[in-house]
């Protein structure tokens, strides 16, 4: 089972900025929090990853609270082609178990961008 | 780079046909991974390889088979097809465990 908890679906007007939370309550110390979306028909897509500091790249920004248990995948500008599925996932940074090997994806949150 | 790469993009089977879907990267990853998607549902694992010739079962491998001969490629077969079996297969690849995973365009297999 995910071991998050996302909205089912967001609205975004093109160009504002896209905020996405997810709350990860239960997550452990060696946890990662990974976004990935899909666009439809597509195969998944990385966006970031963070372990308790903010992070940022050219797509998004990962903002992490300080006890770690919620954080947000922000969107600058979010554009007509940022309409996907979004997903937050927590995984271990390493261990030889299957529990650290798979990406457990949940149903994640449908972000429509409209003009 | 091409990154993961996975064909047939879409395929009809009938009831027991076999097949294998291709998967191949150019990342030298060690880790190579497939899963499968049904209609709104979230990914879940099939089968992995951490290497050439390692492989392991995942979730869901019942129906399936794989081999990992090179670094490169990860075939999965389908034996004996089943209606259960229709539903978009993402192979995947990443440097480790811990690392991030990077997936192909899938293929959209549909069992009639």
């Amino acid at each position: 089972d995910a071991k998050t908890t996302q909205p089912t679906s967001m609205d975004c007007a093109e160009g504002r900025a896209a905020n996405l939370p997810c709350n990860h309550s239960t997550i452990s110390g060696n946890e990662y929090v990974y976004w990935y979306r899909q666009i439809h028909s597509q195969g998944p897509q990385y966006i970031i990853h963070g372990l308790k500091n903010n992070e940022t790249n050219e797509m998004a920004s990962l903002i992490i609270t300080e006890d770690r248990k919620s954080s947000t995948l922000i969107l600058p500008h979010a554009t007509l082609r940022d309409t996907a599925v979004y997903y937050c996932i927590v995984r271990p940074s390493q261990g030889i178990s299957q529990a650290g090997t798979a990406l457990i994806f949940g149903k994640g949150t449908t972000l429509s961008v409209s003009s | 780079n091409a990154g993961v790469t996975q064909t047939p993009k879409f395929r009809i089977l009938k009831i027991g046909q076999s097949m294998t879907l291709q998967c191949a990267q150019d990342m030298n990853h060690n880790y190579m991974y497939w899963y499968r998607q049904d209609p709104g549902m979230g990914l879940k694992l099939i089968y992995y390889s951490v290497g050439a010739g390692i492989t392991d079962k995942g979730e869901v491998p019942n129906g399936y088979n794989v081999s990992r001969s090179t670094t490169e490629d990860f075939p999965l077969r389908l034996e004996l097809a089943a209606p259960s079996q229709t539903s978009v297969y993402f192979c995947a690849s990443s440097y480790s465990q811990g690392e991030t995973q990077y997936f192909g365009p899938g293929t959209r297999l549909l069992v009639l």
